[in-house]
């Protein structure tokens, strides 16, 4: 079954709410990343967080990890119309190879203006 | 902008036809990936390379078949394509950090049609 898995599937709120996304995960992990996509286009990474972090920060993006819950939050801080995206997170498994990432089904989050 | 691009980016072919998706990058990664993606769906590997000469099947079953003859170029070939074959192809690459981070960059993606 699929490592990643996105909360909500869907998000709608307006310019300057905070959205927030979820991901969990079943098997320990090495590092999780998070990744976003425009509508037809390729993912783009945003951020990484270690497996012996806690939490990291960059720009109006804030991002958790909780091992015990083997769980990921995504935080977006005043938000904007063009952070409508697709937003996807991705595990490399500690225990087999580094260099294959496994993406969960994404949360499509709508910025409305 | 990313360094790693994909050609055609949309193709629309009848069934039965031979197609390859190219997809070469200029940052002299030594990973390649490709990813099939079907509309608000996950990604799923369906082919990667660890360097020249090196080629592996992902966790997805998949009919086709891939390359790596240069380091820079890794393309994908459908010997007759099949409706079924629709979807998204995503290309990537990687280099692993000197911390052990896999971090991929993405082509724009070749969107597959086949009646």
């Amino acid at each position: 079954s699929q490592q990643g898995e996105e909360d909500p599937q869907a998000l709608s709120i307006q310019e300057g709410e905070n959205a927030t996304m979820n991901c969990s995960y079943k098997t320990s992990i090495n590092n999780l990343q998070w990744y976003r996509q425009n509508s037809g286009r390729g993912l783009v990474h945003l951020i990484l967080i270690r497996s012996n972090e806690r939490e990291k920060h960059s720009g109006r993006l804030r991002v958790t990890l909780d091992t015990s819950k083997k769980s990921s939050s995504l935080l977006i801080t005043a938000s904007r119309a063009t952070d409508t995206a697709s937003y996807f997170c991705a595990t490399a498994s500690s225990g087999g190879s580094n260099y294959k990432l496994t993406f969960g089904k994404g949360t499509l989050l709508t910025v409305n203006p | 902008e990313a360094d790693i691009y994909q050609t055609p980016r949309y193709l629309v072919i009848g069934t039965g036809k031979k197609i390859t998706l190219e997809c070469s990058q200029t940052m002299g990664h030594d990973k390649m990936y490709w990813y099939q993606q079907d509309p608000g769906m996950e990604l799923h590997l369906i082919h990667y390379s660890y360097g020249v000469n090196s080629t592996e099947k992902g966790d997805l079953s998949s009919e086709s078949t891939v390359s790596r003859i240069r380091t820079e170029h890794f393309p994908l070939t459908l010997e007759s394509a099949r409706p079924s074959h629709t979807s998204q192809y995503l290309c990537a690459s990687s280099l692993l950090s000197v911390s052990g981070a896999n971090v991929l960059t993405f082509g724009a993606g070749s969107r597959l049609t086949v009646l």
